[in-house]
């Protein structure tokens, strides 16, 4: 199985450039979730959607947007990118009474 | 608000020596608490969860954690800890007490294990 997907691994961007992150998952969750990990902070929260149809801002949502493509699908959107955002994103999923699955990451650099 | 706080940002232990990591959780209620390792370069993995029950949780790996509602903690516990056991180490809480979503992570604690 391959469980949570994210593509792609790794991405150089310069300041103002837009770019999608992709998640897919195979194990029929209905919620999703993005994550950014930076250093010494854990993770926080960007947005998450509880059930395809929905989305909703998590504790760090500024500069982002989302799509819930479908149930598998779950995108992560930065429409001009900022140095700022340069980190570790990570997107989960999960069902209710299962604990959350990640993916491996995409691993973002913004000069 | 809810809060998961991981006191130690790093530990070093000798392989074969006992490991305790610490986590404190602020929550209302009776929570839902996870702990996940992170390997270098890697997503994360769930180790083990609570959920309801019997407060000494067993996970994978030889891991264990006790749920200790009057110290509010979720200490992670392995009795001879092993070199592949070297990773970083993320306590969480489920923000709004479910089994599924919006977790709030600790800092997380970075192991370094001596030969």
């Amino acid at each position: 199985n391959a469980g949570v997907t994210q593509t792609p691994k790794f991405q150089v961007l310069k300041t103002g450039q837009s770019m999608t992150l992709q998640c897919a998952q195979d194990m029929n969750h209905n919620s999703m979730y993005w994550y950014r990990q930076d250093p010494g902070m854990g993770l926080r929260l960007i947005y998450y959607s509880a059930s395809e149809g929905t989305t909703d801002k998590g504790e760090v949502p500024n500069g982002y947007n989302v799509s819930r493509l479908n149930k598998r699908e779950f995108s992560l959107r930065l429409e001009s990118a900022a140095p700022s955002q340069t980190s570790v994103y990570f997107c989960a999923s999960t069902q209710v009474n299962q604990p959350q699955h990640f993916g491996d990451g995409t691993r973002l650099s913004i000069l | 608000a809810q809060s998961v706080t991981q006191p130690d940002i790093h530990i070093t232990v000798s392989e074969g020596a006992s490991l305790e990591l610490r986590c404190n959780y602020s929550y209302g209620a009776t929570p839902y608490l996870f702990w996940y390792v992170q390997s270098p370069g890697q997503g994360l993995q769930l180790l083990l969860k609570y959920f309801s029950g019997d407060t000494l949780v067993q996970g994978i790996k030889g891991f264990e954690a006790e749920f200790k509602r009057s110290q509010s903690s979720f200490n992670l516990r392995k009795p001879s800890v092993h070199w592949s056991d070297a990773a970083e180490y993320f306590c969480a809480v489920s923000r709004y007490g479910g089994s599924q979503g919006n977790l709030i992570f600790g800092k997380g604690t970075k192991l370094s294990v001596k030969p």
